[in-house]
């Protein structure tokens, strides 16, 4: 069966220091991946998503970025934080471009 | 623009009921629709997948139906339990999402079910 993982589950950091939160997936092939981040009262807002390795495509400017280093990792980064960037951050997967999208645990990020 | 509706936004129910959350939108154009629940500090965990060409589908307690033409679905819960307090939300898949695929949220339904 299919499993994504995401870590670390809770991150606190200061203001201008480096981000890295990691997604894998486990049990298929050439998952469509996606980074959201969910911010109280504000919903769901997708980040990046990834068709392929080295494929990434952002969906809204920001201080973020993401890569895609194998077929079932993906990664999003920041050189700097921001306030702003606080949220509650979800990698998902799907198996071609209009199946089930299945949603991580979500990684926890407070910038102070 | 779709724009998906969730409504109400609370609801708290007796243990036992039977109960339906709503879901509406705007552009019958879409691929599937989604249900998922979401437990307080936790992902999203997808219930039910109906495409296009559904009508329902069923998983346990839940049966997700879909209406395209009047843009509606409907999460029934049956016999309802503690352990189902979370909020619900639902998603569609525009056809017009571009390369993306990107889902189209509502803003959900926060369920309590009272012992």
């Amino acid at each position: 069966s299919q499993t994504i993982h995401q870590w670390p589950a809770t991150l606190v950091q200061p203001v201008g220091s480096p981000l890295s939160l990691e997604c894998t997936v486990e049990g298929t092939s050439n998952p469509n991946l996606y980074w959201y981040r969910q911010a109280a009262g504000r919903g769901l807002q997708l980040l990046f998503y990834s068709v392929g390795i080295g494929q990434i495509s952002s969906e809204v400017p920001q201080n973020l970025s993401a890569s895609r280093p194998q077929d079932r990792q993906f990664i999003l980064s920041s050189k700097k934080l921001l306030l702003s960037d606080s949220g509650f951050y979800l990698c998902a997967w799907r198996v071609g471009v209009t199946g089930e999208l299945f949603f991580g645990e979500g990684s926890r990020l407070t910038v102070l | 623009k779709q724009e998906v509706t969730q409504i109400p936004a609370a609801l708290s129910v007796p243990e036992g009921e039977n109960l339906v959350l709503n879901c509406s939108f705007t552009d019958s154009a879409i691929y599937n629709l989604q249900w998922f629940r979401q437990d307080p500090g936790k992902g999203l965990t997808s219930l039910l997948l109906i495409q296009s060409s559904q009508r329902e589908q069923t998983s346990g307690r839940l049966n997700a139906s879909l209406d395209k033409s009047s843009g509606r679905s409907t999460l029934y819960i049956a016999a309802s339990q503690p352990g189902d307090s979370a909020t619900y939300l639902c998603a569609v898949l525009p056809i017009s999402s571009g390369s993306a695929r990107q889902l189209t949220f509502g803003s959900g339904t926060q369920l309590t079910v009272l012992p």
